[in-house]
């Protein structure tokens, strides 16, 4: 068990660019989310997974960004045409299950410039 | 949508003395846990307690305690014989449903 892990750690762009984030969720844990963390503030719920399907989405999740957990394993988080307001930490937290400690990643540090 | 509230955006403590991070939330669920984590600067989230709504008992964990008053919606976190480890962002957090609602947090400072 080497923990949840997110690639990559820091992602700078350019505004107008598509960016992909992945996170590898514990291998046991078939519940799977994304949260955003602006600066000063707690995590935002973007989406849950439960396996492969993506149960949840948070109104925060605008068109531009998709997520999918394609064999129910790791996790991708896009962002098309990117804008200064998604710079953020993305965060993702796997679960076995809901009564059960939820462990988040170290995060992808988004910056838009 | 439901609110999680952490009315101390910082708080310092002496190293050995006793802190208290106070929380309250509005979940009208029945069935739900709280939680408290820690945002160190490596800024990873770091589950320091649990408490099952449905549970009376309060959750501790080493020198880690919480008072949960369920009717005033209220769940306190308390840090005894601070360390300067445990200098960090504190997040509170409700999980209903299936997401958590965090509270913004409380920086905490261990003066030595």
């Amino acid at each position: 068990d080497t923990g949840v892990s997110q690639n990559p750690r820091h992602k700078i762009t350019k505004r107008g660019q598509n960016v992909t984030f992945r996170c590898d969720p514990i291998s046991e844990h078939n519940r799977l989310y994304w949260y955003r963390q602006t600066l000063g503030q707690g995590p935002e719920f973007l989406t849950y997974f439960q396996n492969e399907a993506q149960l949840e989405k948070s109104r925060l999740l605008s068109d531009r960004f998709s997520a999918e957990r394609p064999k129910g394993s790791f996790s991708t988080l896009e962002i098309q045409r990117t804008e200064q307001g998604d710079s953020a930490m993305y965060l993702c937290a796997s679960s076995a299950d809901r009564d059960h400690g939820y462990t988040f990643g170290s995060g992808t540090r988004l910056t838009v410039v | 949508a439901q609110t999680v509230t952490q009315s101390q955006p910082e708080m310092s403590v002496q190293e050995a003395e006793t802190v208290t991070l106070s929380c309250t939330y509005d979940t009208s669920e029945s069935d739900y846990y709280l939680f408290w984590y820690k945002q160190p600067p490596s800024r990873q989230m770091i589950l320091v307690i649990r408490q099952e709504a449905y549970k009376q008992q309060n959750a501790t964990e080493n020198r880690f305690s919480v008072n949960f008053q369920k009717a005033a919606k209220s769940f306190s976190l308390k840090i005894s014989d601070s360390q300067l480890g445990d200098a960090a962002m504190y997040f509170c957090a409700d999980f209903t449903g299936n997401q958590f609602y965090f509270g913004t947090g409380t920086s905490l400072t261990v003066i030595p």
